[in-house]
């Protein structure tokens, strides 16, 4: 019973690199998210995607792309990193509106 | 401008207890409301919720509170266990339209002292 599923749990870029965050879910949600939380903040919406082929921006989508070719899969890419970007990403999915998202155990990024 | 806020950054509570996590909203279009806890190095997972039709939900040991007037949403949570010791994420959406995107507060960090 894996839920939402986070690859990678950890990683470091330079400055100007880029990098995409995979989630992905077995649920068979409709709805995806990706999120941002620094520290001692909450958690920040980038992104996402009311089903495949369907994304809008969050609050925070400046630096990001994301992409929902399946209802499984979404990934959110990285073109130019830049070090306020260094955050922990998590994932989440839905099945309706109003439910309760279920979270993926996020990604720690870190840009040098 | 923060549309959800937890004014307690941090709460110690002895084990076998009980206390009360506080969250006031700002947006008069959140209907649907919703605690997380959270450990380190994992996700948020869901904890109780409740909509705008109703002023109290209560599953097991939490029970949620919404005050509509006052924007006040607030978990008692009774017989604190060790395992309670997270932080504890207060977030609202509206519902229908684009209204259905979470919005957090900061968090709380819960303390459970033996």
């Amino acid at each position: 019973n894996a839920g939402v599923t986070q690859t990678p749990k950890f990683r470091i870029l330079k400055i100007g690199q880029s990098m995409t965050l995979q989630c992905t879910q077995d649920m068979n949600h409709n709805y995806m998210y990706w999120y941002r939380q620094d520290p001692g903040m909450g958690l920040k919406l980038i992104y996402y995607s009311v089903g495949a082929g369907i994304t809008d921006k969050g609050e925070v989508p400046n630096g990001y792309n994301v992409s929902r070719s399946t209802t499984e899969d979404f990934p959110l890419r990285l073109e130019l990193a830049a070090p306020s970007q260094t955050s922990v990403y998590f994932c989440a999915s839905s099945p309706i509106v109003a439910q309760p998202q279920h979270f993926g155990d996020g990604t720690r990024l870190s840009i040098l | 401008d923060q549309q959800v806020k937890q004014n307690s950054p941090s709460l110690s509570v002895q084990e076998g207890r009980i206390s009360i996590l506080n969250c006031d909203y700002t947006n008069s279009m959140f209907d649907y409301f919703l605690w997380y806890k959270k450990y380190p190095a994992e996700g948020p997972t869901f904890l109780i919720s409740i909509s705008s039709i109703k002023d109290k939900n209560e599953d097991g040991r939490f029970t949620v509170f919404l005050n509509k007037s006052a924007k006040h949403l607030s978990l008692l949570i009774v017989r604190y266990q060790p395992g309670d010791s997270a932080v504890y994420f207060c977030a609202a959406s509206g519902s229908g339209g684009s209204n259905y995107k979470l919005t957090f507060g900061k968090g709380t960090l819960l303390t459970v002292n033996p």
